[in-house]
């Protein structure tokens, strides 16, 4: 058990709806990672944030925003989904911005 | 642009059969390269973190070993319960972030 948590595990919906994935990072961590994998792209970043801020940028689509909160837990948010966003979300915690990262179990999404 | 680049896709090994999974990267100042595991349905699992060309770490039945274009996750006798995907990542100088190789799929064998 890493201590980063990820909700909901599984989730099916429909093209064009909107989805939200939490992430708790472990305690006392300040950073929190957002990756997407998927079979033929395999893990690709998406976005940092560091202490409540937007610290780095990956190619996440503009239809996906995420957000740290004040107690450290942070949420991304997929809009206007399409087949293709169909992947596994990953959220990976670290106490710095140079210290390992630590996996939650990952949100698989569908859309059909 | 940083990349990593791991090889072989998939590897199957018997019970015991020692080898080796590489993995190669090219990036703009090493600050870190990673190994993770990952089963199947899970999270990567953090391994190890190498820094410097020489070094190496050693958990239970695996090694790793980094030199300046490579590193390499020598695995020792293993077991069937060491069956998973083998991540290899770097983060260069200026980001936060670690680019991830697509994996090595080992198989072990009883």
């Amino acid at each position: 058990d890493s201590g980063v948590t990820q909700t909901p595990k599984h989730l099916i919906t429909a093209t064009g709806q909107r989805v939200t994935l939490r992430c708790s990072p472990r305690s006392g961590d300040l950073s929190v990672y957002w990756y997407q994998q998927s079979l033929d792209q395999g893990l690709q970043f998406l976005i940092q944030y560091y202490n409540g801020e937007e610290r780095a940028k990956g190619n996440i689509l503009e239809r996906f925003s995420a957000q740290q909160f004040p107690d450290l837990h942070s949420e991304l948010n997929l809009s206007s989904l399409e087949l293709g966003d169909s992947a596994l979300y990953f959220c990976a915690s670290s106490l710095s911005n140079t210290g390992e990262l630590f996996f939650g179990e990952g949100s698989r999404l569908t859309v059909l | 642009e940083d990349q990593v680049t791991q090889s072989p896709e998939a590897l199957r090994l018997q019970e015991g059969e020692s080898s080796s999974l590489n993995c190669s990267y090219t990036v703009s100042g090493l600050r870190g390269l990673f190994w993770y595991r990952q089963d199947p349905g899970k999270g990567p699992e953090f391994l190890f973190t190498l820094y410097s060309a020489g070094e190496e770490k050693e958990k239970e039945r695996l090694k790793a070993t980094l030199t300046k274009k490579e590193s390499f996750l020598h695995i020792t006798a293993p077991k069937p319960e060491d069956s998973a995907t083998y991540l290899c990542a770097v983060r260069n100088q200026g980001a936060q972030k670690l680019v991830f190789g697509q994996g090595t799929r080992l198989t072990i064998n009883p």
